[in-house]
C-alpha cells in the first residue's frame, strides 16, 4: 500500500506571495493533520480534516488554511507568506478508529522556504 | 494543557547495546494513545510503536519496546541491540482530548531526542 504523499517536497517563496501544499493519505485513511516543525518550536499541529471538515485546529493565524476534498486529499494554503513560516511541513494520515486514539502515518513532508 | 516532555536532548549508545529513551506525559483524558516516531535527517517521520491507556502490557514491534508506567504517566522507548541506522531524532507523542473537555483527539509531541549509535 503506497505512503501519504506530498507534493512539492521543496519550495522557494519570497514574503508576501501565497503557498499551496497538498497532501494525499494513505488509501482508505479518511483523516489528514497538518504540522508545522521547526527548530525553535518543534512540531506544532495545525488542523485536522475528517471527511471535507475541519474538526480539530491549533493555534496558527488565520493565514494558514487548508481544506479536504471527497478523495480525501488535502491542501493547505498559507497567504501573506512571512519569514517565520520557513519550515517543514508534515501531512499525516489516520483511518481514524473510534476511540480517536488512531495511529498517524506521516508524509515525507515539504520543506518551505521563505525568503 | 496536555503535555509531553522528554528530558534527554541527546543520547549516545555502542551499537549492539540497548538505550532508553526517556517520555512523560499529562492528561486528564482517561483514553488517550501514546506513539514513538523516529525522524531521521531526511526528515520523514517513521511509526515505531504504539501504546493504548488501557493495554494491560507493555507494546512491543520488533527491537522496539514501551515500558509503560501509568501511575508514574511514563512511556519510555526501549531500543535493543542499536543499529547504526537507529541514528535519528525520536519522538514522543500522545493523542487525547484537551483537559478543558471537547471530544476532539489531538496529537501533542514532545521536544525529541537525538540518539547517535555509535560504531
Amino acid at each position: 500500500k503506497a505512503g501519504v504523499t506530498q507534493t512539492p517536497r521543496y519550495l522557494i517563496k519570497t514574503r508576501g506571495q501565497q503557498v499551496t501544499l497538498s497532501c494525499s493519505p494513505i488509501s482508505g485513511h479518511r483523516s489528514v493533520s497538518w504540522y508545522q516543525q521547526t527548530p525553535g518550536q518543534g512540531l506544532q499541529f495545525l488542523f485536522e480534516y475528517f471527511s471535507e471538515t475541519q474538526r480539530n485546529k491549533g493555534n496558527f493565524p488565520g493565514r494558514f488554511s487548508g481544506r479536504q476534498f471527497s478523495n480525501s486529499r488535502s491542501e493547505m494554503n498559507v497567504s501573506t507568506l512571512e519569514l517565520g513560516d520557513s519550515a517543514l511541513y508534515l501531512c499525516a494520515s489516520s483511518l481514524p478508529s473510534s476511540a480517536g486514539t488512531d495511529t498517524q502515518y506521516f508524509g515525507p513532508g515539504t520543506r518551505l522556504t521563505v525568503l | 494543557a496536555q503535555k509531553i516532555t522528554q528530558t534527554q536532548p541527546g543520547m549516545f549508545v555502542q551499537e549492539k547495546e540497548a538505550v532508553t529513551l526517556d517520555c512523560t506525559y499529562d492528561t486528564s483524558d482517561p483514553s488517550y494513545g501514546l506513539f514513538w516516531y523516529k525522524q531521521p535527517s531526511s526528515g520523514e517521520m517513521i511509526f515505531l510503536i504504539y501504546q493504548g491507556s488501557y493495554d494491560q502490557q507493555n507494546a512491543t514491534e520488533g527491537r522496539y519496546s514501551l515500558n509503560f508506567q501509568k501511575a508514574r504517566k511514563s512511556a519510555n522507548l526501549v531500543i535493543s541491540a542499536s543499529q547504526l541506522g537507529d541514528s535519528a531524532m525520536y519522538f514522543c507523542a500522545m493523542r487525547a482530548r484537551p483537559n478543558s473537555g471537547g471530544s476532539n483527539y489531538k496529537l501533542t509531541f514532545g521536544k525529541g531526542t537525538l540518539l547517535t549509535v555509535n560504531p
